[in-house]
C-alpha cells in the first residue's frame, strides 16, 4: 500500500505538553498534508508540505518532511484541551493522478 | 459565506434502496471528491472529479455512482449493489487536484 501510516495510533498528554505525531509512506510523493478531525465532523486542513520542502510552521504547528526516510512529523506545541481530535496525514504520489491517500490517523487526547 | 455543504447530516434507508447524498460548494473549486470513513479508520476515495462533466473511480467505487453536471454540485448515489453501505460519507473540494482539500461536515448513512 502507498498510504501514509501514522504513529502512534493514540496519544494522551496533559495540557501544556507538546504532542508529536509521525507519518510514514512508501513511494515518492508530490506533497504531504496534515488534517484534523473532531469526532463525527469533517476534516480541516492544517498544513501542506511539498516534496522539495523540509519544514513548515503554522501557529503552534510545525511539520517536517524527510524524503530520504519517507517520513513526516507533526508537532503541536503547548497543547490545549481543544486540540483533542484525530490527526491524519495524506499524500499525493508522483506518477499518480493526484488523489490523496489517507492514513488511519492518530487520536490525540489532551487532558486539562 | 463560502464553504462546502452536505445534506442531510443523518440518513436512514432500508436495504435494497438507492440513496443520493448531496454535496454543494461555492468556493469555485474545479475538483471535488467523495470519501467513505468507517469507524476508527482513515478516508477511502470513492470517486473524484477534476472538472465538470468528468469523473474517475477511486479505490472503492463499486456500488456507487456520481454525476458532475455543474461545477458546484457533485452528488453521490449509493446503490443497492453496495454490500456494506453504512458509513460516514465525506465530500471535499480543492482548487485543483494537487492542493489542499476543503471538507463538508459529512453525512452519516445507516442502512438496515
Amino acid at each position: 500500500s502507498q498510504q501514509g501510516e501514522e504513529d502512534p495510533q493514540a496519544l494522551s498528554i496533559q495540557e501544556g505538553e507538546n504532542a508529536t505525531m509521525n507519518c510514514s509512506y512508501k513511494t515518492s510523493i508530490n506533497n504531504l498534508q496534515w488534517y484534523r478531525q473532531n469526532s463525527g465532523r469533517g476534516l480541516v486542513h492544517l498544513i501542506l508540505i511539498r516534496s522539495n520542502e523540509r519544514e513548515k510552521h503554522s501557529g503552534r504547528l510545525r511539520v517536517t518532511l524527510d524524503t530520504s526516510k519517507k517520513s513526516s512529523s507533526l508537532l503541536i506545541t503547548a497543547s490545549r484541551a481543544a486540540d483533542t481530535a484525530s490527526y491524519f496525514c495524506a499524500c499525493t504520489f508522483s506518477g499518480g493522478y493526484n488523489k490523496l491517500i489517507f492514513g488511519a490517523g492518530t487520536r490525540l487526547a489532551v487532558h486539562p | 459565506d463560502g464553504g462546502i455543504t452536505q445534506s442531510p447530516k443523518y440518513l436512514f434507508r432500508k436495504e435494497g434502496q438507492n440513496v443520493t447524498l448531496s454535496c454543494e460548494q461555492n468556493l469555485n473549486h474545479d475538483a471535488m471528491y467523495w470519501y467513505r470513513q468507517d469507524p476508527g479508520q482513515g478516508l477511502r476515495l470513492i470517486y473524484y472529479s477534476q472538472i465538470v462533466n468528468d469523473f474517475q473511480k477511486g479505490d472503492i467505487a463499486e456500488g456507487y455512482s456520481v454525476s458532475r453536471e455543474k461545477k458546484e454540485s457533485f452528488p453521490l448515489t449509493v446503490t443497492s449493489a453496495q454490500k456494506n453501505p453504512t458509513a460516514f460519507y465525506l465530500c471535499a473540494s480543492s482548487i485543483t487536484a494537487d492542493y489542499e482539500q476543503y471538507f463538508g461536515p459529512g453525512t452519516r448513512l445507516t442502512v438496515t
